[in-house]
This record gives C-alpha cells, sequence and structure tokens, in this order.
C-alpha cells in the first residue's frame, strides 16, 4: 500500500516555464488537496477536490490550475513559473479520520 | 486569512516533562486535526477531534476542543526527545469543504 506518491521529489524550473507535479493516492479516498509550505507560513491550501470531476480554489489558488479526472491521481500544474513559488508542495488525501500525506516536492523557480 | 492560529510559536522543554500546545481557530467547525511534521518531511496525521467531542485521547497525546472559545490544546506527557517537531493544528470549517492549517507550533525537547 503505497499510499500518497507525489513526483518529482526536487525540480528547479527557470522563471516562465511550466510544469506538472504528480500526485496519486492508491487508498480510493475521494478528498484530495494541494498545499505550499513556505518558511514561518504553515500550509497554505491552494486547490482542492472532493471528487472526480470536482475540483475548486483554496487560499491561494493564483498561478496554479489542477484536474481531477480520476479518483487516483490529481495533478497541479504551474502555466507559468515565477520566483514567488519557489516552495515546498504537498498533496494529501483523505477519507474520513484525517490527512495522508505525499512525501512533497521541493520546487525552485531562478 | 488562515482559519488556525498555534500558540505559541515555538517551545522547548526539558525531556520527560509534558508540551501543550493552543490552537484557535476563527467560524464553526466540523471537526478538528493535529498533525506532525519532522524537520523536512511530510504531515502525520496525529488525532482527530469532532465538533461534538470535548476530549480525545491517543497514547501520550490527549486533546480537548471547546467550540465555545474556539480553542483546542494538544498535550503530550511525557516528553521523548522524539517528540520534536513541529505539531499543526487543522480545521474542517461547517461553511465549505476546505482544510485550513495554522503556522504551527515549533517543539523542541532537550536532553
Amino acid at each position: 500500500n503505497a499510499g500518497v506518491t507525489q513526483t518529482p521529489k526536487f525540480q528547479v524550473l527557470k522563471t516562465g516555464q511550466s510544469m506538472t507535479l504528480q500526485c496519486a493516492q492508491d487508498m480510493n479516498h475521494e478528498y484530495m488537496s494541494w498545499y505550499r509550505q513556505d518558511p514561518g507560513m504553515g500550509l497554505r491550501l491552494i486547490h482542492y477536490s472532493v471528487g472526480a470531476g470536482i475540483t475548486d480554489q483554496g487560499e491561494v489558488p493564483n498561478g496554479y490550475n489542477v484536474s481531477r479526472s480520476t479518483t487516483e491521481d490529481f495533478p497541479l500544474r504551474l502555466l507559468s513559473a515565477a520566483p514567488s513559488q519557489t516552495s515546498v508542495y504537498f498533496c494529501a488525501s483523505s477519507y474520513l479520520d484525517g490527512y495522508t500525506f505525499g512525501s512533497g516536492t521541493r520546487l525552485t523557480v531562478v | 486569512s488562515q482559519q488556525g492560529e498555534e500558540d505559541p510559536q515555538a517551545l522547548s522543554i526539558q525531556e520527560g516533562e509534558n508540551a501543550t500546545m493552543n490552537c484557535s481557530y476563527k467560524t464553526s467547525i466540523n471537526n478538528l486535526q493535529w498533525y506532525r511534521q519532522n524537520s523536512g518531511r511530510g504531515l502525520v496525521h496525529l488525532i482527530l477531534i469532532r465538533s461534538n467531542e470535548r476530549e480525545k485521547h491517543s497514547g501520550r497525546l490527549r486533546v480537548t476542543l471547546d467550540t465555545s472559545k474556539k480553542s483546542s490544546s494538544l498535550l503530550i506527557t511525557a516528553s521523548r526527545a522524539a517528540d520534536t517537531a513541529s505539531y499543526f493544528c487543522a480545521t474542517d470549517a461547517e461553511r465549505d469543504d476546505k482544510i485550513i492549517f495554522g503556522k504551527g507550533t515549533r517543539l523542541h525537547i532537550l536532553p
């Protein structure tokens, strides 16, 4: 049982490039979320999904897109990377009793 | 703005002592959760308390919830070096499906 798998673990992008952070879970959880974590800021919600075909914005959605075509996958797309998007990104999934988190993607935008 | 806010921001105690962290939030909730994060790692779920519960235990952890004061506390008894980590509360608001985290408490257990 792999839980929540995030890829890649590390990524360096140039300003203006686009990329997709992958997130997959094998627990058949309906609820999935993306957070970013910056020093002293805790975790801030980017986008979330309550099930396949349904997504909604979180606290800091600008510059990011998501889709949820299957229960298992919830990719996060950076449309045009900016230095302000340098952060650690966490994907999480949940059933009823709390999140299971992925191990994170450390993204640097130069 | 963030829903939950932990207090204190940082806490250092001697091994064996009890550690107490607090979380305050702004709007009515369905439940409140506590998580631990070791340096450089992902978050680990510790305990969930529902809005109709007042206290919950799990091993050395004790969580209380006071919905009238919109606050929760996490007590770690008989602390160990391995408890050194950041602790976050997260709230599931009644009004929407968002789960919002606070900024966390950094706990350091001194040998």
